[in-house]
């Protein structure tokens, strides 16, 4: 299986800063048509998970544009440029380059 | 609208049964995998399961013999059958949009206890 490894496993961050997640698959994901199929999920407290960003980069309709991914092969990051109150929950990333379908820990970002 | 909306969960008894089922409208559900996820009680996501547009399944090793997906396009329904239960099923499950889980449902609660 591939193993999905996140980290900060936790992230305070002040409002207005900036904040970085960085995802790190044991093998690449890119797949054989090209395509890297690694997705970024939001989960503010008490609800259903959310996508925010699909193959590596996109964002989804309605995603403010201080979320931004980036990355290739094994290495990923999230980023949100400058943090609001709105943006506190736990992250995760996940790849369905192969199966299983494998997710990360999580890394939850909370208001300093 | 665009949503999906869960249901079926509740208390069974370790070793019982339990169907869930998951109501998709606002979008054109025979074109679309559809997908299970679960969140065991304050813990990560879970992929469980996934079927094709064309009716291919796969499933996570922890529930394959055990758990059934299937859909009914005539009525765009996803389903999950889930037998021989086991306490650590517990969690929330959630049906999702595609592999991607472009659009998550509320998610229902299966709660696997004597």
């Amino acid at each position: 299986d591939v193993v999905m490894t996140q980290s900060p496993l936790s992230l305070p961050v002040t409002l207005g800063q900036p904040a970085s997640i960085s995802c790190r698959s044991s093998q690449s994901l890119v797949y054989s048509d090209g395509n890297t199929f690694l997705h970024w999920f939001q989960q503010r407290p008490g609800q259903s998970p959310r996508r925010l960003i699909y193959r590596v980069s996109n964002r989804d309709s309605g995603v403010p544009d201080r979320f931004s991914g980036s990355g290739s092969g094994t290495n990923f990051t999230l980023k949100i440029s400058r943090v609001e109150a709105e943006d506190v929950g736990v992250y995760y990333c996940m790849q369905n380059t192969y199966w299983p379908l494998t997710f990360g820990g999580g890394t939850k970002v909370e208001i300093k | 609208e665009v949503q999906l909306l869960e249901s079926g969960g509740g208390l069974v008894q370790p070793g019982g049964s339990l169907r869930l089922s998951c109501a998709a409208s606002g979008f054109s559900f025979t074109s679309y995998d559809m997908t299970w996820f679960r969140q065991a009680p304050e813990k990560g996501l879970e992929w469980v399961s996934t079927i094709s547009d064309g009716g291919s399944t796969n499933y996570a090793d922890s529930v394959r013999g055990r758990f059934t997906i299937s859909r009914d396009n005539s009525k765009n329904t996803l389903y999950l059958q889930m037998n021989s239960l086991r306490v650590d099923d517990t969690a929330v499950y959630y049906c999702a949009k595609g592999q991607s889980a472009i659009l998550w449902g509320q998610g229902t609660l299966v709660t696997v206890s004597s």
